[in-house]
């Protein structure tokens, strides 16, 4: 199975400032044959299910702000929220679907400092 | 609008059954593989599993965890998926979401609209 870690656990970043979330998988979910890293990004606020922001480890989803990135290849990965907003408060996973079991990082809870 | 609503979750003993449902509207239901994860109280997301498309079979896939006690299920012609789960456990308890994949290929999907979710306990 392919662990997927996340760091930090949690941050708190002051509006409009920059948010960074890693995470790393135990064995690469980069496709060779298509040269696509089978990763994903969701955000998950109170209450509420998850929201896919990312996939293919950098394409946005329909409707997910620019100010929402991800970069990394093979076994690295990073989410970056270039400017926090106040609704951007939540817990944010990675996961990989390179398996077809597919597996979650722990979750990374973003704050407001 | 695309709409999957989850229902059936409530509490049960350890041991028993429960069948949860996650009706679909709002997309052609058979060209979609649909998945089943769960949140437990306080904690991260776990798969639990999917089932393929009639186009790719309809076949299975389970985690570790649930193989063998929960099988996945749907009816095309009702737009539902169904999730059975038998042997119920008290480390069951959780928040189980259905959501629709996109298919990538035969073995590899991304999960990308998911229901609200229904809650299930299991407590004697």
């Amino acid at each position: 199975d392919i662990v997927m870690t996340q760091s930090p656990d949690s941050l708190a970043v002051s509006l409009g400032e920059r948010a960074t979330i890693n995470c790393k998988s135990s064995q690469s979910v980069l496709y060779s044959s298509n040269n696509k890293n089978y990763l994903a990004w969701y955000q998950q606020k109170p209450g509420q299910p998850p929201k896919l922001l990312i996939y293919w480890a950098s394409t946005r989803e329909s409707g997910v702000p620019d100010r929402f990135s991800g970069s990394g290849s093979g076994t690295d990965f990073t989410l970056t929220i270039s400017s926090l907003q106040a609704e951007d408060v939540a817990v944010y996973y990675c996961q990989q679907y390179y398996s077809t079991l597919l597996s979650f990082g722990g979750g990374t809870k973003v704050e407001i400092k | 609008e695309v709409q999957l609503v989850e229902s059936g979750g409530g509490l049960v003993k350890p041991g028993r059954s429960l069948r949860l449902s996650c009706t679909a509207s709002g997309f052609t239901f058979g060209d979609y593989a649909m998945s089943w994860f769960r949140q437990a109280p306080g904690k991260g997301l776990e798969w639990v599993g999917f089932i393929r498309s009639k186009a790719y079979g309809g076949t299975t896939e389970y985690a570790a965890s649930v193989k063998g006690r929960f099988t996945i299920s749907r009816d095309d012609s009702k737009s539902i998926a169904y999730l059975q789960m038998n042997s119920l456990k008290t480390e069951d308890t959780a928040v189980y979401y259905c959501t629709r994949d996109r298919v990538i290929d035969y073995s590899n999907q991304l999960p990308f609209d998911w229901g609200q979710g229904t809650l299930v306990t299991v407590s004697s």
